[in-house]
């Protein structure tokens, strides 16, 4: 296990089309995250878990949106009716969180393109 | 509103030089800041970080300094090579969430 993987690295999809992207992190990594990052912006925060738990969504984070880590190692992001708005760079991280300040390991992206 | 800011889009540096890339921020109740690399098609990849209690932190050719009283932090790069062009994130750190900037491209030239 040499990093964090995500799937697709690619999404081209139609507007009001539902897609899911899966993020596998660092092995016993318990802190899973999801950032989304638009053109000419740093990545934004969208939810994070611990484990199977998911901790905190932020408000960017719309009734469209649903993420799960069901045995808490690997997780998904689905979007619902996309919208062109949402065509983006969707970022996963891991965490050991040993210590307040540990680093989070980012995988390559899910770019998402709506049509 | 943007709370951590990178007013610099983008720097260029003769290989050998130093690199300082500038960073503000608003909230002073982050917790730690770090500095992130990124390569094209690749997601970003911690470089270095520091403790809001501290001032300075140093790691090889890379140091951050912390000025709390002025909101502002800094990434030194000392010389500069080649295989730093790259685009640089000043992040805070608050209650496991990251804050990203807008980000720095720095270009090294040979």
């Amino acid at each position: 296990d040499t990093g964090v993987s995500q799937n697709p690295r690619h999404k081209i999809t139609k507007r009001g089309q539902n897609v899911t992207f899966r993020c596998d992190p660092i092995s016993e990594h318990n802190r899973l995250y999801w950032y989304r990052q638009t053109l000419g912006q740093g990545p934004e925060f969208l939810t994070y878990f611990q484990n199977e738990a998911q901790l905190e969504k932020s408000r960017l984070l719309s009734d469209r949106f649903s993420a799960e880590r069901p045995k808490g190692s690997f997780s998904t992001l689905e979007i619902q009716r996309t919208e062109q708005g949402d065509s983006a760079m969707y970022l996963c991280a891991s965490s050991p969180r040993v210590h307040e300040g540990d680093e989070q390991f980012f995988g390559p992206g899910t770019r998402l393109t709506v049509l | 509103d943007q709370q951590v800011k990178q007013n610099s889009p983008s720097l260029s540096v003769q290989e050998g030089r130093i690199s300082i890339l500038n960073c503000d921020y608003t909230n002073s109740m982050f917790d730690y800041f770090l500095w992130y690399k990124k390569y094209p098609a690749e997601g970003p990849t911690f470089l270095i970080s520091i403790s809001s209690i501290k001032d300075k932190n140093e790691d090889g050719r890379f140091t951050v300094f912390l000025n709390k009283s002025a909101k502002h932090l800094s990434l030194h790069i000392v010389p500069s090579q080649p295989g730093d062009s790259a685009v640089y994130f000043c992040v805070a750190l608050k209650d496991e969430k990251l804050t990203f900037g807008t980000g720095t491209r720095l270009t090294i030239i040979p």
